[in-house]
């Protein structure tokens, strides 16, 4: 299985202010992936991070808002701007180490938005 | 498209008796399905998954799943539920290289 670490693991924050998270894994990843877990709901997919290039986002989430940097196979950052309570969710990294391989997750990171 | 259906958004068992989570899913070509277990304020865990071969799969903590290609169902099944079985489990499935997951189903397992 993977070793995946995110930090901050929770945080509480003002409207308006932003929060960025990181994702850390033991070794190198062929991808990775950013989900959003709203309350009592299902993931869903943000986007890809991509190596040294801009991440894939999904329809529904846009690099203004969810801006992700990739630089380099172990390390990714996934920032939430402009912050609302509608952005209250926990935010899991997750990662697959060989295309076609199973995907892990990491443990998440807990934002509340006051 | 892709997709996952849990119908049960709750399952409730007595600790000690056969337990059952339903998935069926909808894909094109062979599908790669997985299932994964949610604990209060923890990450998502894998459980096990279907890519080919046996029908049954076996995954961690003593579950498994039965792929039937008929019915496009991927059931969860474990012969005898704990207490600490007690969580939120999602099942998935694989399309264009993402995960598309069903709602989750929350399995309660009273003592």
């Amino acid at each position: 299985s993977a070793v995946i670490s995110q930090k901050p693991s929770r945080d509480i924050c003002q409207r308006g202010t932003s929060l960025t998270i990181q994702c850390q894994v033991d070794s190198q990843v062929t991808m990775m992936f950013w989900y959003r877990q709203q309350p009592g709901q299902s993931l869903t997919l943000i986007a890809t991070a991509n190596q040294g290039s801009e991440a894939t986002y999904e329809s529904g989430f846009v690099i203004d808002k969810f801006p992700i940097s990739r630089p380099n196979l172990t390390f990714s950052t996934l920032t939430v701007s402009n912050l609302s309570p509608e952005d209250s969710s926990i935010y899991l990294c997750s990662v697959v180490y060989r295309v076609g391989e199973t995907q892990y997750f990491g443990p998440g990171t807990r934002l509340l938005v006051l | 498209a892709q997709s996952v259906a849990q119908p049960e958004d709750q399952v409730n068992v007595a600790e000690g008796n056969p337990l059952t989570v339903k998935c069926t899913y909808s894909v094109s070509g062979n599908p790669y399905l997985f299932w994964y277990v949610q604990y209060p304020n923890r990450g998502l865990q894998f459980l096990l998954k279907y890519i080919t071969g046996d029908n049954l799969v076996k995954g961690s903590y003593g579950f498994e799943a039965e792929f039937n290609k008929s019915q496009t169902s991927f059931h969860l099944k474990k012969p005898s539920a704990l207490v600490s079985d007690s969580a939120l489990y999602f099942c998935a499935v694989r399309g264009q290289n993402k995960l598309i997951f069903g709602a989750g189903t929350r399995l309660a397992v009273h003592p």
